[in-house]
């Protein structure tokens, strides 16, 4: 069964802090990785990774894939009230390219 | 507009009834997926479809069903409604062969009673 792990669960940070969130996986056959942001409602596509390495960034949000390691990373620096939200992991896998999100890590970012 | 929509947005049900949450996209994607969203469970998957025709169970199937008679819709049905299928559901569709992004509903907020 695919796995997709996040961690912390739920993080609370100040206005201007960087923080780093984690994604680990474990599938069979793996395809890519998304990261999303949610807030009210539908989750918002942020990235898509295939590659090991190859950092995509917009704005003040980063994210790499280690395809060796099994893991993801989404960075935000200067981080804003407005960051405040779930940011979701999923990964595409299998012959049947499910798409299998993890729980999600809940960010809060105090003025 | 482009897009995925799903209805209704919200709805209040009587345990043991009968309901289908309607889901519609224009884009042609071939794959469609049906989440469930619970505090600190995340999004669940309970059913998808890569192309019209085919479905396949995920992650919570059970007293779901699903349909892909064509490529635009993917109604999931709840054959009788127990309290514990209360949640927010999210479909979700996606260009498979281009290998884009999910796109998603806006959601349907189900309260079983």
């Amino acid at each position: 069964e695919d796995k997709v792990v996040q961690s912390p669960l739920s993080l609370v940070v100040h206005e201007g802090d960087t923080v780093t969130l984690n994604c680990s996986y474990e599938v069979t056959n793996f395809r890519s990785l998304l990261w999303y942001k949610q807030e009210k409602k539908a989750p918002t596509f942020l990235f898509m990774l295939t590659s090991s390495g190859i950092e995509k960034k917009s704005g003040r949000l980063s994210s790499i894939l280690d395809k060796k390691e099994l893991f993801s990373i989404l960075n935000i620096t200067a981080t804003q009230t407005g960051d405040s939200a779930i940011y979701l992991c999923a990964v595409i896998a299998g012959a049947n390219s499910k798409l299998t999100f993890g729980k999600g890590i809940t960010l809060s970012v105090r003025p | 507009i482009a897009g995925i929509t799903q209805a209704p947005t919200s709805q209040i049900l009587a345990a043991g009834r009968r309901m289908t949450l309607r889901c519609t996209q224009d884009m042609r994607h071939n794959a469609m997926y049906w989440y469930r969203q619970d505090l600190g469970l995340g999004l669940r998957l309970i059913h998808y479809s890569n192309t019209a025709g085919t479905t396949g169970k995920g992650e919570v199937p059970d007293g779901y069903s699903v349909s892909r008679a064509n490529t635009d819709d993917f109604p999931l049905t709840l054959a009788s409604a127990v309290p514990s299928q209360t949640s927010v559901y999210f479909c979700a569709s996606r260009d498979q062969d281009r290998g884009e992004e999910a796109f998603f509903g806006q959601g349907t907020r189900l309260t079983v009673v």
